[in-house]
């Protein structure tokens, strides 16, 4: 199984300062094709996932350009350039090279 | 705007089959991938498996000896069978839809979710 690792568990962030949360795989997420197939989801308070990123970088209609994400091989970060309130929730990476498996998640909070 | 439906017993018996049914509306439900996915506090977002509208499917191997995942294109609706539960099949239920590739780049669509308790 390809296990994705998260970190940190818990982001406290200050509104309007950035974030960065951290995305590794233990096995390279290249597929055949030579897409990497590595996405983002926000899951916000009593609500379902919503995808943000897909294939390590490209937004989804409708997110918010201060969410990017970037990285290679076995290595991904989300970063958030300045947060917002409506930025709280969980942030789960997910790898859909080898099978379909999530990250454990981070909770992103406000201070 | 496209939304999904989950239905069916919020109880289950333990060696019982969980049985789930997900109403896709406002899209049609060809052309596209359609999956399951669980949530618990200990193991966090798990994939079960998806089918294409053509019937194809795709399950989760931790789980396909236990799974099986239906589509029934006149109702636009697509249905999960689990059999033998057991209290650690207790989880939130997601169908959520994927529009490549059979999920690897995740799911663009999600029902609200629905929380299905195994006891006895």
């Amino acid at each position: 199984d390809v296990v994705m690792t998260q970190s940190p568990l818990s982001l406290p962030v200050t509104l309007g300062q950035p974030a960065s949360i951290s995305c590794r795989s233990n096995q390279s997420l290249v597929y055949s094709d030579g897409n990497t197939y590595l996405n983002w989801f926000q899951q916000r308070p009593g609500q379902s996932p919503r995808r943000l990123i897909y294939k390590v970088s490209n937004r989804d209609s409708g997110v918010p350009d201060r969410f990017s994400g970037s990285g290679s091989g076995t290595d991904f970060t989300l970063k958030i350039s300045r947060v917002e309130a409506e930025d709280v929730g969980v942030y789960y990476c997910m790898q859909g090279t080898h099978s379909l498996t999530f990250g454990g998640g981070t909770k992103v909070e406000i201070k | 705007q496209v939304q999904l439906q989950e239905s069916g017993p919020r109880l289950v018996k333990p060696s019982e089959t969980l049985s789930l049914t997900c109403t896709v509306s406002g899209g049609s439900i060809t052309n596209y991938y359609w999956n399951w996915i669980r949530q618990t506090p200990g193991k966090g977002l798990e994939w079960i498996g998806y089918i294409y509208y053509s019937g194809s499917t795709n399950y989760n191997p931790s789980l396909k000896s236990r799974v099986t995942i239906s589509v029934d294109t006149s109702k636009n609706q697509f249905s999960l069978k689990l059999s033998s539960v057991t209290a650690a099949d207790t989880a939130v239920y997601y169908c959520a839809r994927a529009s490549c590739c059979g999920g690897r780049m995740g799911f663009d669509y999600w029902g609200q979710g629905t929380l299905v308790t195994v006891s006895s």
